[in-house]
């Protein structure tokens, strides 16, 4: 089965550290999310791409967070400085042409203590 | 805004006895609804796309249906198997290349 990658699947990191998440998205979709999911606000879209191209990321901190697609084949979601509150697990999904059930990854999840 | 908010909040079932899960939403414009199932330690799996009113699916004892304001899970004759997180989604026509605002969830538990 197709399946898509992220990496690393857990993190701990100190308030302050940069943290970089990684995606690799099923071959051939080429639309591309990010979502953090916590207790408290379930599933939440952070950003999103179709064709490498970033559509939206209103739901992003625009200071901390950063979203890119270097190539098809690679999704990149990195907070600098990451705090407490960014503590949660990040999910990656996949779909092609937007308009079908998302793939999702297996998430990283991510501790800043 | 799109809003999706799914009831109750946590299920917990004898094996064998068949509920509902609901999922209400507020959108403009329906493109897709979707059900997804949730393991503990893992990522939402696809289980269902539903798009017009009146439409129904199923998966093995999952039937999942669709009126203009809310959709059902159903569940016939669960096994502990079933226990897991089931998660509603909503997909707003237009152009946004399927953007989805999920509900909060549902917590399934079948005791043997």
């Amino acid at each position: 089965d197709a399946r898509v990658t992220q990496t690393p699947r857990h993190k701990v990191t100190e308030m302050g550290q940069e943290v970089t998440m990684r995606c690799q998205p099923i071959l051939g979709h080429n639309t591309v999310f990010w979502y953090r999911q916590t207790m408290m606000q379930g599933l939440e879209l952070l950003a999103y791409f179709r064709n490498r191209a970033p559509l939206d990321d209103s739901g992003m901190p625009k200071d901390r967070f950063s979203a890119e697609m270097p190539d098809a084949t690679l999704a990149t979601l990195k907070i600098q400085p990451s705090e407490p509150r960014d503590s949660a697990v990040y999910f990656c999904a996949s779909a092609r042409d937007g308009n079908y059930g998302y793939t999702f990854g297996s998430g990283t999840r991510l501790t800043v203590v | 805004e799109d809003q999706v908010t799914q009831s109750p909040e946590a299920l917990r079932l004898q094996e064998g006895e068949s509920s509902s899960l609901n999922c209400s939403y507020t959108v403009s414009g329906l493109r897709g609804l979707f059900w997804y199932r949730q393991d503990p330690g893992k990522g939402p799996e696809f289980l269902f796309t539903l798009y017009s009113a009146g439409e129904e699916k199923e998966k093995e004892r999952l039937k999942a249906t669709l009126t203009k304001k809310e959709s059902f899970l159903h569940i016939t004759a669960p096994k502990p198997e079933d226990s897991a997180t089931y998660l509603c989604a909503v997909q707003e026509g237009g152009t946004s290349y399927g953007k989805l605002t999920f509900g909060q969830g549902t917590i399934l538990t079948v005791h043997p």
